[in-house]
């Protein structure tokens, strides 16, 4: 199996800030790595796709990069709405699939 | 736009099985180019796949619950469903179905389902 690894797991952040997260495979899995938001009592909700793709919506404020095993989120700017959790989900080894655990962003 | 609904039993015996529907409404669940999936977060925990059913019935699941999970599909209703046989405490959790497109993403949710496994 695939391992996905993110850092941190939880950080504090003002709104404005520049942040990012990151991703790291136990294996290369090329560019096949998604990002999702999910807000408490809510579904995730689908970032980027193919480790770099804007989903359709989605504010231009984040961005995704990376390749092979290290990939990252940043957020611009951030702001009062991007406080959420933060998954990454590799598919290069569909049909199995795994996740992250996970990056929480809180409110300084 | 694809909506997906789950439901389903709340609460759950331990030893018994979990089970759990999804409705699809605004696309027929047997066009080509999606699977059908599930995915189930423990509470304060993160997310774990669980399998998925293709457009075509072929089932692939996670190896860690495999031997216990089963998933279907019920064209003329337009759903798909979870059965998970054995539960303990360890499996409750929200459920949420999902699709899972052509470029191998999961596009559109369910809202979630908590199931919980007590006696």
């Amino acid at each position: 199996d695939i391992q996905m690894t993110q850092s941190p797991s939880s950080l504090s952040a003002s709104v404005g800030d520049r942040v990012t997260i990151t991703c790291r495979a136990s294996q290369s899995i090329s560019s096949y790595l998604n990002w999702y938001q999910q807000k408490p009592g809510k579904a995730p909700k689908l970032l980027i796709y193919a480790a770099s793709s804007l989903q359709s919506g989605v504010p231009s404020r984040f961005s995704g990069s990376g390749s092979g095993t290290d990939f990252t989120l940043t957020i611009s700017s951030l702001q009062p709405e991007d406080f959420a959790t933060y998954y990454c989900q590799q598919s290069y080894s569909t049909p199995s699939i795994t996740f992250g655990q996970g990056t929480r962003l809180e409110i300084k | 736009q694809l909506q997906l609904q789950e439901s389903g039993s709340g609460l759950v015996k331990p030893s018994q099985t979990l089970s759990l529907t999804c409705a699809v409404s605004g696309g027929s669940i047997s066009s080509g180019g999606y699977s059908w999936s599930w995915i189930r977060q423990p509470p304060g925990k993160g997310l774990e796949w669980i399998g998925y059913i293709y457009h075509s019935g072929s089932t692939y699941y996670n190896p860690s619950l495999k031997s216990r999970v089963t998933i279907s599909v019920d064209r003329s209703k337009n759903q798909f469903s979870l059965k998970l046989s054995s539960v303990t405490a360890a499996d409750t959790a929200v459920y949420y179905c999902a699709s899972y497109g052509r470029m191998y993403y999961f596009d559109y949710w369910g809202q979630g389902t908590l199931v919980t496994v007590s006696s």
